[in-house]
């Protein structure tokens, strides 16, 4: 089992609609959580945190269940300009001096006219 | 304000041959990482480095070394190249802080081995 799964997708929507991805992480040491947002043939660029109390950046909206060990990224009125890899990510404090990050193998996201 | 920067971006190796991968960054950041993208396997770590003079192995070290002899750069050297480490190569930074710091991804090395 991987330590962070996501849904491969891909997610086609169309413009303006609402899009949500899930992540589930294995691992209950991780402490820290991320979204990244990866662009074809591009590098990972951080998209959000992900905060305990959940947050929301714009039409970005995040969210945390640690009894559950999952994560949500919400996205709202979609644009075509969203289409990408999303990346989900933990960190755990206690394993490579707190920088091991465990990358999940990313959700596509294509948003039609 | 260049961030990340590796070099090259592309190269085509043949099988034991050897090379360096190159990464800098302007940020005065503290933590620095190699990373491999495979499909279907996400981002694995490589190797990474805690400060100038350090480094430590991630979880796929094996066929590569590194070093960090000064803080802007960290060095990716394979040494006999193989057919399974064709990938894509990307370093990051982060500076020292909070463990919610993000890290910075340079554009990537995209490296085959014939």
């Amino acid at each position: 089992r991987k330590e962070v799964e996501q849904d491969p997708g891909p997610f086609n929507v169309p413009e303006g609609a609402t899009v949500a991805f899930n992540c589930t992480y294995s691992n209950s040491a991780s402490q820290s959580f991320f979204w990244y947002r990866q662009d074809c043939r591009k590098e990972p660029k951080l998209l959000m945190s992900v905060y305990s109390s959940g947050n929301e950046d714009g039409r970005f909206t995040a969210q945390l269940n640690r009894a559950s060990q999952y994560i949500s990224l919400l996205i709202r009125d979609s644009k075509l300009s969203d289409s990408a890899t999303y990346l989900c990510v933990a960190r755990d404090p206690l394993t490579g001096g707190g920088n091991k990050l465990t990358f999940g193998t990313g959700t596509q996201l294509k948003v039609e006219l | 304000n260049a961030g990340v920067t590796q070099t090259p971006k592309f190269r085509v190796l043949k099988t034991g041959q050897s090379m360096t991968l190159l990464c800098a960054q302007d940020m005065n950041h503290e933590y620095m990482y190699w990373y491999r993208q495979d499909p279907g396997m996400g981002l694995r770590l490589i190797h990474y480095s805690v400060g100038e003079g350090t480094t430590a192995k991630g979880e796929v070290p094996d066929g590569y070394n590194v070093s960090r002899l000064k803080k802007q750069n960290f060095l990716l050297g394979l040494e006999s190249a193989a057919p399974s480490q064709t990938s894509v190569y990307f370093c990051a930074s982060r500076p020292q802080g909070g463990s919610n710091q993000p890290q910075h991804f340079g554009d990537g090395t995209r490296l085959s081995i014939l």
